[in-house]
């Protein structure tokens, strides 16, 4: 158990519409990472939080959004959802931000697209 | 762009060792990862090298040339658990970005 928490760890839904996707890190880490891992595309970075601030961007597609609270949890919000959304959804928390930081995983929500 | 290979598919025998090469090419590189992943749960880390030379984690070991664009993980004494894949993963520089190879599934067979 990394400590990392997701939830929902299912979702199953239809096209166009739109989800939320919950993670809270380990206590005490500053910084969430959202991922998505599909057959086809492996595992592909989206974006990185620290502290409430967003610290970098990757494959994120721009009907997806994200946001760090001030309690640190984060959400990762999909609309006009594809059949080709559908994935699994890791997010991974560590202490900082810095280089050497190790990211732990979370389980993961397997999001499918109908 | 970043691109990052590694071989698909590895086997090897219990209690022999197995080396996992990954070679990259980006800009801006800033550390080399490499993860564990058994099949439909989440990655696990497994060690991180900035610097070149071996890091060396009890069964785990990784290897990190930057002149080269190379690193490898090797695992000794291989054990049933450890068929899995294994994910070589490089941070970028000041974008705090990080890109992921396509994995490289290990069997392990008795």
């Amino acid at each position: 158990d990394s400590g990392v928490t997701q939830t929902p760890k299912h979702l199953i839904t239809a096209t166009g519409q739109r989800v939320t996707l919950r993670c809270s890190p380990r206590s005490g880490d500053l910084s969430v990472y959202w991922y998505q891992q599909s057959l086809d595309q492996g595992l592909q970075f989206l974006i990185h939080y620290y502290n409430g601030e967003e610290r970098a961007k990757g494959n994120i597609l721009e009907r997806f959004s994200a946001q760090q609270f001030p309690d640190l949890h984060s959400e990762l919000n999909l609309s006009s959802l594809e059949l080709g959304d559908s994935a699994l959804y890791f997010c991974a928390s560590s202490a900082l931000a810095e280089l050497s930081d190790t990211q732990y995983f979370g389980p993961g929500t397997r999001l499918t697209v109908l | 762009g970043q691109n990052i290979d590694q071989p698909t598919e590895m086997t090897a025998t219990e209690g022999a060792i197995v080396q996992i090469n990954c070679t990259y090419q980006t800009s801006g590189f800033n550390g080399l990862f490499w993860y564990q992943q058994h099949a439909g749960e989440a990655p696990t880390f497994l060690s991180y090298n900035v610097l070149d030379g071996l890091e060396e984690k009890g069964r785990f070991s990784s290897f990190l040339s930057r002149s080269k664009g190379y690193s490898y993980l090797l695992l000794k004494e291989l054990q049933m658990k450890d068929s899995a894949s294994y994910l070589c993963a490089v941070r970028i520089y000041n974008f705090n970005k990080f890109y992921f190879g396509s994995g490289t599934k290990l069997n392990v067979k008795p």
